[in-house]
Protein backbone atom coordinates (compact mmCIF):
# COMPACT_ATOMS: atom_id res chain seq x y z
CA UNK A 1 0.00 0.00 0.00
CA UNK A 2 1.88 3.37 -1.05
CA UNK A 3 1.97 5.59 1.96
CA UNK A 4 3.82 8.75 2.80
CA UNK A 5 7.37 8.52 3.93
CA UNK A 6 9.15 11.48 6.24
CA UNK A 7 12.37 11.84 7.41
CA UNK A 8 14.21 12.15 9.64
CA UNK A 9 12.27 10.19 12.51
CA UNK A 10 13.74 12.76 14.97
CA UNK A 11 15.70 15.39 14.76
CA UNK A 12 17.77 17.52 17.94
CA UNK A 13 19.01 20.61 17.01
CA UNK A 14 20.17 23.81 18.53
CA UNK A 15 18.19 27.21 18.60
CA UNK A 16 19.45 29.38 15.52
CA UNK A 17 20.30 26.62 13.60
CA UNK A 18 18.74 25.38 10.13
CA UNK A 19 16.31 22.38 9.79
CA UNK A 20 15.35 20.60 6.37
CA UNK A 21 12.51 17.88 6.81
CA UNK A 22 11.75 16.10 3.89
CA UNK A 23 8.89 13.80 2.76
CA UNK A 24 8.39 11.85 0.12
CA UNK A 25 4.17 11.76 -1.17
CA UNK A 26 2.03 9.06 -2.68
CA UNK A 27 3.41 9.06 -6.03
CA UNK A 28 0.16 9.86 -7.84
CA UNK A 29 -0.75 12.92 -5.46
CA UNK A 30 -0.86 16.09 -6.76
CA UNK A 31 -1.48 18.27 -3.62
CA UNK A 32 1.01 18.60 -0.28
CA UNK A 33 0.59 19.57 2.96
CA UNK A 34 2.82 20.64 6.20
CA UNK A 35 1.60 20.23 9.66
CA UNK A 36 2.33 20.89 13.04
CA UNK A 37 1.41 18.82 16.25
CA UNK A 38 3.08 20.41 19.74
CA UNK A 39 3.04 18.02 22.45
CA UNK A 40 -0.37 17.01 23.62
CA UNK A 41 -1.74 19.58 21.22
CA UNK A 42 -4.16 19.81 18.43
CA UNK A 43 -2.74 19.42 14.25
CA UNK A 44 -2.23 22.60 13.25
CA UNK A 45 -2.21 23.50 9.42
CA UNK A 46 1.31 25.30 8.21
CA UNK A 47 0.90 24.77 3.96
CA UNK A 48 -0.21 23.93 1.34
CA UNK A 49 1.44 23.03 -2.28
CA UNK A 50 0.38 22.31 -5.54
CA UNK A 51 1.63 22.74 -9.15
CA UNK A 52 4.98 24.04 -7.56
CA UNK A 53 3.66 26.78 -5.70
CA UNK A 54 2.13 27.41 -2.59
CA UNK A 55 -1.93 27.44 -2.27
CA UNK A 56 -2.23 28.44 1.02
CA UNK A 57 -0.28 29.16 4.20
CA UNK A 58 -1.23 29.74 7.86
CA UNK A 59 -0.32 32.75 10.01
CA UNK A 60 2.73 30.43 11.72
CA UNK A 61 4.36 29.83 8.37
CA UNK A 62 6.34 33.28 8.78
CA UNK A 63 9.34 34.11 6.74
CA UNK A 64 11.46 31.21 8.77
CA UNK A 65 9.56 28.39 6.89
CA UNK A 66 10.11 27.31 4.09
CA UNK A 67 8.97 24.57 1.51
CA UNK A 68 10.26 23.08 -1.82
CA UNK A 69 9.28 20.56 -4.15
CA UNK A 70 13.13 20.10 -5.31
CA UNK A 71 12.60 16.90 -7.45
CA UNK A 72 9.50 15.06 -8.91
CA UNK A 73 9.36 13.03 -5.53
CA UNK A 74 10.80 14.91 -2.54
CA UNK A 75 8.62 17.55 -0.82
CA UNK A 76 10.80 19.39 1.89
CA UNK A 77 10.21 22.30 5.29
CA UNK A 78 12.83 24.07 5.74
CA UNK A 79 12.92 26.53 9.09
CA UNK A 80 15.81 28.98 8.72
CA UNK A 81 16.76 29.55 12.24
CA UNK A 82 14.92 27.44 14.91
CA UNK A 83 13.69 28.53 18.05
CA UNK A 84 12.54 26.96 21.00
CA UNK A 85 8.69 26.71 20.21
CA UNK A 86 9.46 25.27 16.97
CA UNK A 87 9.70 21.79 18.99
CA UNK A 88 7.25 19.89 17.65
CA UNK A 89 5.83 17.07 15.43
CA UNK A 90 5.76 17.69 11.57
CA UNK A 91 3.71 15.68 9.68
CA UNK A 92 3.63 16.05 5.76
CA UNK A 93 0.26 15.08 4.39
CA UNK A 94 -0.43 13.96 0.59
CA UNK A 95 -3.82 13.71 -1.34
CA UNK A 96 -4.73 13.24 -4.94
CA UNK A 97 -8.34 15.42 -5.00
CA UNK A 98 -8.48 19.05 -3.49
CA UNK A 99 -11.40 21.00 -3.00
CA UNK A 100 -12.77 19.50 0.35
CA UNK A 101 -12.93 16.14 -1.47
CA UNK A 102 -9.79 14.14 -1.14
CA UNK A 103 -8.42 12.44 2.13
CA UNK A 104 -5.30 13.47 3.52
CA UNK A 105 -2.20 10.82 3.61
CA UNK A 106 -0.35 11.46 6.39
CA UNK A 107 3.52 10.62 6.92
CA UNK A 108 4.51 9.15 10.27
CA UNK A 109 5.75 12.58 10.79
CA UNK A 110 9.00 14.19 12.44
CA UNK A 111 9.67 15.07 16.04
CA UNK A 112 11.80 18.32 16.05
CA UNK A 113 13.13 18.92 19.40
CA UNK A 114 15.28 22.06 19.38
CA UNK A 115 17.47 22.76 22.55
CA UNK B 1 -10.90 29.49 10.81
CA UNK B 2 -10.48 26.08 12.50
CA UNK B 3 -13.66 23.70 13.77
CA UNK B 4 -14.74 23.71 17.07
CA UNK B 5 -15.01 20.23 18.89
CA UNK B 6 -16.89 18.67 21.75
CA UNK B 7 -16.46 17.58 24.34
CA UNK B 8 -12.81 17.54 24.92
CA UNK B 9 -12.52 14.39 26.42
CA UNK B 10 -14.91 11.04 26.69
CA UNK B 11 -14.38 8.37 28.77
CA UNK B 12 -16.32 5.04 27.84
CA UNK B 13 -16.75 1.46 28.80
CA UNK B 14 -16.69 -0.92 26.03
CA UNK B 15 -20.08 -1.58 24.27
CA UNK B 16 -21.19 2.31 25.17
CA UNK B 17 -22.02 4.66 22.38
CA UNK B 18 -20.66 8.47 22.29
CA UNK B 19 -21.14 11.45 20.11
CA UNK B 20 -18.13 13.56 19.37
CA UNK B 21 -19.48 17.44 17.64
CA UNK B 22 -17.63 19.72 15.30
CA UNK B 23 -19.40 23.05 14.30
CA UNK B 24 -18.10 26.14 12.26
CA UNK B 25 -19.07 29.86 11.99
CA UNK B 26 -18.59 29.62 8.33
CA UNK B 27 -20.47 27.41 5.45
CA UNK B 28 -19.35 24.21 4.82
CA UNK B 29 -18.88 22.26 1.83
CA UNK B 30 -17.54 18.74 3.65
CA UNK B 31 -16.00 18.01 6.60
CA UNK B 32 -13.62 15.11 7.50
CA UNK B 33 -13.36 12.92 10.49
CA UNK B 34 -9.68 11.50 11.59
CA UNK B 35 -8.41 9.59 14.65
CA UNK B 36 -5.05 9.80 15.76
CA UNK B 37 -3.80 6.72 18.07
CA UNK B 38 -0.90 8.09 20.55
CA UNK B 39 2.08 8.31 18.89
CA UNK B 40 1.12 7.99 15.67
CA UNK B 41 0.16 10.29 12.67
CA UNK B 42 -3.98 11.18 12.18
CA UNK B 43 -5.47 8.27 9.88
CA UNK B 44 -8.38 9.25 7.28
CA UNK B 45 -11.85 8.02 9.14
CA UNK B 46 -14.83 9.40 6.60
CA UNK B 47 -15.73 12.57 4.63
CA UNK B 48 -19.12 14.12 5.14
CA UNK B 49 -19.69 16.01 1.84
CA UNK B 50 -22.57 19.30 1.25
CA UNK B 51 -25.79 17.16 -0.01
CA UNK B 52 -24.72 13.55 0.60
CA UNK B 53 -25.72 11.04 2.47
CA UNK B 54 -24.89 10.13 5.89
CA UNK B 55 -21.67 8.07 5.99
CA UNK B 56 -20.56 4.82 7.71
CA UNK B 57 -17.64 2.86 8.74
CA UNK B 58 -17.84 0.07 10.81
CA UNK B 59 -19.70 1.16 13.69
CA UNK B 60 -18.78 4.55 13.12
CA UNK B 61 -20.96 6.68 11.40
CA UNK B 62 -20.94 10.55 11.11
CA UNK B 63 -24.11 13.42 9.66
CA UNK B 64 -23.55 16.40 8.60
CA UNK B 65 -26.21 19.13 8.73
CA UNK B 66 -25.58 21.55 6.49
CA UNK B 67 -27.72 24.41 7.65
CA UNK B 68 -26.35 24.17 11.04
CA UNK B 69 -22.67 24.07 9.48
CA UNK B 70 -22.42 21.37 12.22
CA UNK B 71 -21.02 17.50 12.15
CA UNK B 72 -21.46 14.49 14.56
CA UNK B 73 -19.39 11.22 14.57
CA UNK B 74 -21.25 8.58 16.26
CA UNK B 75 -19.53 5.97 17.41
CA UNK B 76 -21.78 2.90 18.88
CA UNK B 77 -20.99 -0.37 20.77
CA UNK B 78 -17.40 0.75 21.50
CA UNK B 79 -14.05 -1.29 20.91
CA UNK B 80 -10.91 -0.99 23.03
CA UNK B 81 -9.55 -0.44 19.16
CA UNK B 82 -11.88 3.16 19.39
CA UNK B 83 -9.54 4.65 21.61
CA UNK B 84 -7.63 7.90 20.45
CA UNK B 85 -7.85 11.41 19.29
CA UNK B 86 -10.77 12.30 17.21
CA UNK B 87 -10.07 15.37 14.98
CA UNK B 88 -12.84 16.95 12.67
CA UNK B 89 -11.10 19.07 9.56
CA UNK B 90 -12.80 21.64 7.59
CA UNK B 91 -11.34 23.89 4.38
CA UNK B 92 -12.22 26.50 2.25
CA UNK B 93 -9.17 27.20 -0.06
CA UNK B 94 -6.69 23.75 0.31
CA UNK B 95 -6.57 24.42 3.87
CA UNK B 96 -7.82 21.56 5.59
CA UNK B 97 -8.06 23.35 9.50
CA UNK B 98 -8.63 20.85 12.42
CA UNK B 99 -10.39 21.05 15.47
CA UNK B 100 -8.65 20.68 18.88
CA UNK B 101 -9.48 16.98 18.69
CA UNK B 102 -11.40 14.97 21.60
CA UNK B 103 -9.68 12.29 23.37
CA UNK B 104 -11.93 8.81 23.43
CA UNK B 105 -10.52 6.61 25.69
CA UNK B 106 -12.26 3.26 25.98
CA UNK B 107 -11.88 0.75 28.77
CA UNK B 108 -13.01 -2.93 29.48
Amino acid sequence: EPEVTQTPSHQVTQMGQEVILRCVPISNHLYFYWYRQILGQKVEFLVSFYNNEISEKSEIFDDQFSVERPDGSNFTLKIRSTKLEDSAMYFCASRRLAGGIGELFFGEGSRLTVL
Amino acid sequence: QQPVQSPQAVILREGEDAVINCSSSKALYSVHWYRQKHGEAPVFLMILLKGGEQKGHDKISASFNEKKQQSSLYLTASQLSYSGTYFCGTEYVDDMRFGAGTRLTVKP
